[in-house]
């Protein structure tokens, strides 16, 4: 076990609807961040919160969206979802800020159909 | 933006066998971490290592950041050893991210 929580491990939904991932960070880590994993993208940055704030943004759609509460988990939404959208999401989380170790979760795999 | 290649892409081992994997990187990067994804999906964290050399186990690193690259080193394999081995870089300035490499397939035969 990494420290690093995310739920659901799984997921199935149709074309159009929205979905919500969670993650749980490391005990003390104040940094989270989201990847996509997909087969012919590889592994791509999407978002990063530090202590509630955004910090830093890449290569995410206009369709998510993301945010990290007062107790430091965070929810990525994935929203209008198309069957290109179909990919593991992985969160991993920091101590700092700055870019030091990750640690990953075991990711939410999404399929959408 | 940063490249980040790995070699080889694709790498059998009979179990038992030594193997090293590179990382090449085309820009000024202060943190590099090497990754191993199980046949399950699982990212694990093997190394953190911007610079210099770390063992654990039968696993070693060495990243030379002035010439830009690092290697991994893994002995006598095992079968558990199999799945995706991936480099990240962090850049020096700007953004808080990793770039991945591209992976190098790794399977071990018993």
């Amino acid at each position: 076990d990494s420290g690093v929580t995310q739920t659901p491990k799984h997921l199935i939904t149709a074309t159009g609807q929205r979905v919500t991932l969670r993650c749980s960070p490391r005990s003390g880590d104040l940094s989270v961040y989201w990847y996509q994993q997909s087969l012919d993208q590889g592994l791509q940055f999407l978002i990063q919160y530090y202590n509630g704030e955004e910090r830093a943004k890449g290569n995410i759609l206009e369709r998510f969206s993301a945010q990290q509460f007062p107790d430091l988990h965070s929810e990525l939404n994935l929203s209008s979802l198309e069957l290109g959208d179909s990919a593991l999401y992985f969160c991993a989380s920091s101590p700092w800020e700055g870019n030091y170790g990750y640690t990953f979760g075991s990711g939410t795999r999404l399929t959408v159909v | 933006g940063i490249q980040v290649e790995q070699s080889p892409p694709d790498l059998i081992l009979q179990e038992g066998a030594n193997s090293t994997l590179r990382c090449n990187f085309s820009d000024s990067v202060n943190n590099l971490q090497w990754f191993h994804q199980n046949p399950w999906g699982q990212l694990i964290n093997l190394f953190y290592i911007p610079s210099g050399t770390k063992q654990n186990g039968r696993l070693s690193a060495t990243t030379v950041a002035t010439e830009r690259y690092s290697l991994l080193y893994i002995s006598s394999s095992q079968t558990t050893d199999s799945g995706v081995y991936f480099c990240a870089v962090g850049l020096t300035s700007g953004t808080y991210k990793y770039i991945f490499g591209t992976g190098t397939r790794l399977k071990v035969l018993a």
